[in-house]
């Protein structure tokens, strides 16, 4: 696609529930990033794919946290009864190459746990 | 590691008035370095991307400098609009993660 597509936009799930989030990189680009930021903090970085690589999974917060990407394209995060303290933007980015080329972000995905 | 600073934290200026914002990097053997901007709860939005090879980049009202050996880079805004208010932030690649400097908030008044 035209640009980084992420969904949901916004999601509001209880404590204890499991949620996914979706990226869906722009076509091509064999990297894909997640971060996350937190209300006032700057960006996290949670895990990287490069192609068929096996993924960075260094910066996952906890065992709660997981993502998967598949046929090297769409990838999914999925965090595991969620906490309070999981409430984030959480954004993705794709890249051509790991380093040379720039990186395009999607819109985020908004996650309240109440 | 990389250590990515932006001063100054938050700019206030009149409508019409020229931003320069700056951002340093610790170890000067980059890639590239990229400008985004973030509007609050937003993703960020790609602004300008210099190559290591390159000295600057320009884009409508925006120019930004790179000097490897100095470790800096300085995005200029010319003529700004109440619409540049933003959040601006300088990346570099850091192995293949990025870098974030912590980002200068930028409002413009009318």
């Amino acid at each position: 696609g035209a640009g980084v597509s992420q969904s949901p936009s916004n999601k509001v799930t209880e404590k204890g529930k499991d949620v996914e989030l979706r990226c869906d990189p722009i076509s091509g680009h064999t990297a894909l990033y997640w971060y996350r930021q937190s209300l006032g903090q700057g960006l996290e970085f949670l895990i990287y794919f490069q192609g068929n690589s096996a993924p960075d999974k260094s910066g996952l917060p906890s065992d709660r946290f997981s993502a998967e990407r598949t046929g090297g394209s769409v990838s999914t995060l999925t965090i595991q009864r969620t906490q309070q303290e999981d409430s984030a933007v959480y954004l993705c980015a794709s890249s051509l190459v790991g380093q040379g080329g720039g990186y395009t972000f999607g819109s985020g995905t908004r996650l309240t746990v109440v | 590691k990389q250590e990515v600073t932006q001063i100054p934290a938050a700019l206030s200026v009149p409508e019409g008035e020229n931003l320069v914002l700056n951002c340093s990097f610790t170890d000067s053997a980059i890639y590239n370095l990229q400008w985004f901007r973030q509007d609050p709860g937003k993703g960020l939005t790609s602004l300008l991307l210099i190559q290591s090879s390159q000295r600057e980049q320009t884009s409508g009202r925006l120019n930004a400098s790179l000097d490897k050996s100095s470790g800096r880079s300085t995005l200029y805004i010319a003529a700004s609009q109440p619409g540049d208010s933003a959040t601006y932030l300088c990346a570099v690649p850091n192995d293949y993660k990025l870098s974030f400097g912590a980002g200068t908030t930028v409002t413009v008044r009318a």
